[in-house]
């Protein structure tokens, strides 16, 4: 069936360093690709989304990269900060416009101060 | 954080019993999803609702039902609970993009 691929599934930076997550897709339909964040014990939060008509975005020091020929789309955070370290999960719509998202296993960032 | 609540918040219970979820929201919105959260799985749908009386399966069903009698409040049922059935139960909604999905606090659940 389909599926999101998330790598790596655990990432270790000292602060101020870059991160970077990666995930990839099956379904050629998806066209939404939302990235959530999730502290230990807490709900996941939305903290940026791109669609297939763009292929990058960016908030301040977060911003996503998608490349829809390879299916591949990716988070990068710049200049981290310990209040970044948390569980980061990546999702597709399966389907398209109107399908239900399909999530990655998380990635378990930890930024060393 | 968007108007939903969950309730209970924790719940422990012993197999075999029945046990209901409660999801509300306060958004107005037209789509509502029940996700599971399991160590090493990421988030799994169960089943979501695309309206009032509206209710489809996700992924990971099998054991679960839903029903939905007002926009506001979403329930999910364990007819009869099992071990396996321990985990996060997170509520979801949407508005009518669909794509945008924002997330309620979480049930944590225990089944003994």
């Amino acid at each position: 069936g389909e599926n999101v691929e998330q790598h790596p599934s655990t990432l270790s930076v000292q602060e101020g360093d870059s991160a970077v997550i990666k995930c990839t897709y099956s379904d050629s339909a998806s066209n939404y690709f939302p990235w959530y964040k999730q502290e230990l014990g807490k709900r996941p939060q939305l903290i940026i989304d791109i669609r297939s008509n763009v292929g990058e975005k960016k908030d301040q020091r977060i911003a996503v990269t998608l490349n829809k020929t390879a299916k591949h789309f990716s988070l990068h955070i710049t200049e981290t900060q310990p209040e970044d370290s948390a569980v980061y999960f990546c999702a597709g719509n399966y389907g398209g416009s109107q399908g239900n998202l399909i999530f990655g296993k998380g990635t378990k960032l930890s930024v060393k101060p | 954080d968007a108007g939903i609540t969950q309730s209970p918040r924790h719940k422990v219970t012993e197999t075999g019993t029945p046990v209901t979820l409660r999801c509300h929201q306060t958004e107005n919105h037209r789509y509502m999803y029940w996700y599971r959260q399991d160590p090493g799985h990421g988030l799994r749908l169960i089943h979501y609702s695309y309206g009032v009386k509206d209710t489809d399966k996700g992924e990971v069903s099998d054991g679960y039902s839903v029903s939905r009698s007002k926009t506001e409040d979403f329930l999910l049922t364990l007819e009869s609970a099992t071990s396996s059935q321990t985990s996060v139960y997170f509520c979801a909604i949407s508005g009518a993009s669909r794509n945008e999905q924002f997330f309620g606090p979480g049930t944590r659940l225990t089944v003994l």
